[in-house]
């Protein structure tokens, strides 16, 4: 069946670049998260979008970073200037209903971001 | 605040053998818990979750976590391993969001399973 998918899988940016992440939610899921997840550690949250809503952007790290959800389906997670430190694992996930604490949340493959 | 504590970044076990991977948490009100688990070039998936329910749940692929207030434990375990469980597990508890209405999950730093022959 259709999950959750991410393009591209694999990034390669030289530093100062922009990139833009994209994100494909299961059909029908109103919420929609972000996670970046660096290696050898644990996913940290990003940002959170309850259909075309962002209600949470607590979690990403400068001004550099910016996501959005426009239709309430496809999120795009885009980072300006790319920096060194920005290389790691870009995750997406959704889930049925409206972020509550005990949702299940289907996770995409995610997108590995180099930057050189 | 929410924060959980996996207490073992390796743990390698014969097949055939059980399973214990062990996850703390603290927070400030009744948590919910998970266990996700992570194959390599796969996504994150549900093994199992406590909503303050049964404190024994059971989850996919014969694994099983016991939630324990009291120890504010949620350690998984599994009787006998199989090679096909080798793989990163991620224990989680979910926090309410800061800006309010909805639940942000945190994860803890991630166990690998290593699955001896």
């Amino acid at each position: 069946g259709a999950g959750v998918s991410q393009s591209p899988r694999y990034k390669v940016a030289k530093r100062g670049q922009d990139v833009a992440l994209r994100c494909d939610p299961i059909s029908g899921h109103v919420s929609l998260f972000w996670y970046q997840q660096a290696l050898g550690q644990g996913p940290e949250f990003l940002t959170y979008f309850q259909n075309e809503a962002q209600l949470d952007k607590s979690g990403l790290p400068s001004d550099r970073f910016f996501a959005e959800r426009p239709e309430g389906s496809v999120s795009t997670l885009k980072i300006q200037r790319t920096q060194q430190e920005d290389s790691a694992v870009y995750l997406c996930a959704s889930s049925l209903i409206a972020g509550g604490s005990t949702d299940t949340q289907y996770f995409g493959p995610g997108t590995r971001l180099t930057v050189l | 605040a929410q924060s959980v504590t996996q207490l073992d970044s390796h743990v390698s076990v014969s097949e055939g053998t059980p399973v214990l991977l062990r996850c703390n948490y603290s927070s400030s009100y009744s948590p919910s818990l998970f266990w996700y688990v992570q194959h390599p070039n796969k996504g994150l998936q549900l093994l199992l979750k406590y909503t303050s329910a049964a404190t024994l749940v059971k989850g996919i692929n014969g694994f099983e976590a016991e939630f324990k207030k009291s120890e504010t434990s949620f350690h998984l375990t599994k009787p006998s391993a199989h090679m096909s469980d080798a793989a990163e597990y991620f224990c989680v508890v979910s926090r309410s969001s800061a800006s309010g209405g909805s639940y942000i999950p945190t994860f803890g730093r991630g166990t690998s399973l290593i699955v001896h022959p």
